[in-house]
């Protein structure tokens, strides 16, 4: 059964710094890319990044572009978002997601908080 | 990037009934769109893919039209399991964009 677990997340303050992380199970984690997907509170979804099976090859929203970076340990199935220079409008929802562009499998959600 | 625009915001229907979803895009994206269904306090759930193949597990009543700009999710003989907002998405172009949800309430 696939399992992504995410841990990660908290009470930030503007201009901080967070990591979150995704624990993946169940499946071949080095055969398949991966996204991370927020969502704001009360708000729909939005794309954040994408990450091949490689990690050759990544892609950001402009929202975030320059300062958050994501990678992946295919050795311990995990998948990272390091995100800096942290932003009120980046208070949400983190789902890490299995996928190229489609997203078959969720996490059950990581929150980030940016507040002081 | 490509907007997605769904309608009706909220739809108010009844077990039993036929409820259909729509969702624009602001240019082509074939067929490459998209279903996802969230119930409160969990993570999406994927339904539709390539505009109308059901992803594994997921039920017949639960169909997908459309092409190019114009897309609809229909949902046969509404149960009470099936209440939750409803996304589309895009995968024609990067970034990938979300609309912005159906919620289907009784």
């Amino acid at each position: 059964q696939v399992h992504l677990v995410q841990s990660g997340g908290g009470l930030i303050q503007p201009g901080g710094s967070v990591r979150l992380a995704c624990a993946a199970s169940g499946f071949t984690f080095s055969d398949h890319s991966m996204n991370w997907i927020r969502q704001a509170p009360g708000k729909g979804l939005e794309w954040v990044s994408f990450i091949n099976t490689a990690a050759s090859t990544t892609k950001y929203a402009d929202s975030v572009k320059g300062r958050f970076t994501v990678s992946r340990d295919n050795a311990n199935n995990s998948l990272y978002l390091l995100m800096n220079g942290l932003r009120a409008e980046d208070t949400a929802l983190y789902y890490c997601a299995r996928g190229e562009v489609v997203f078959d499998a969720w996490g059950q959600g990581t929150t980030v908080t940016v507040s002081s | 990037e490509i907007v997605m625009t769904q309608s009706p915001a909220t739809l108010s229907v009844s077990p039993g009934d036929t409820a259909s979803l729509s969702c624009r895009a602001s240019q082509s994206v074939s067929s490459n769109l998209a279903w996802y269904q969230q119930k409160p306090g969990q993570g999406p759930r994927l339904l539709i893919y390539r505009a109308s193949t059901r992803a594994t597990e997921t039920p017949v009543r639960f169909s997908g039209s459309g092409s190019g700009t114009e897309f609809t999710l229909t949902i046969s003989g509404l149960r009470s399991e099936d209440f939750a907002v409803y996304y589309c998405q895009q995968f024609d172009d990067w970034p990938l964009t979300f609309g912005g949800g159906t919620k289907v309430e009784i």
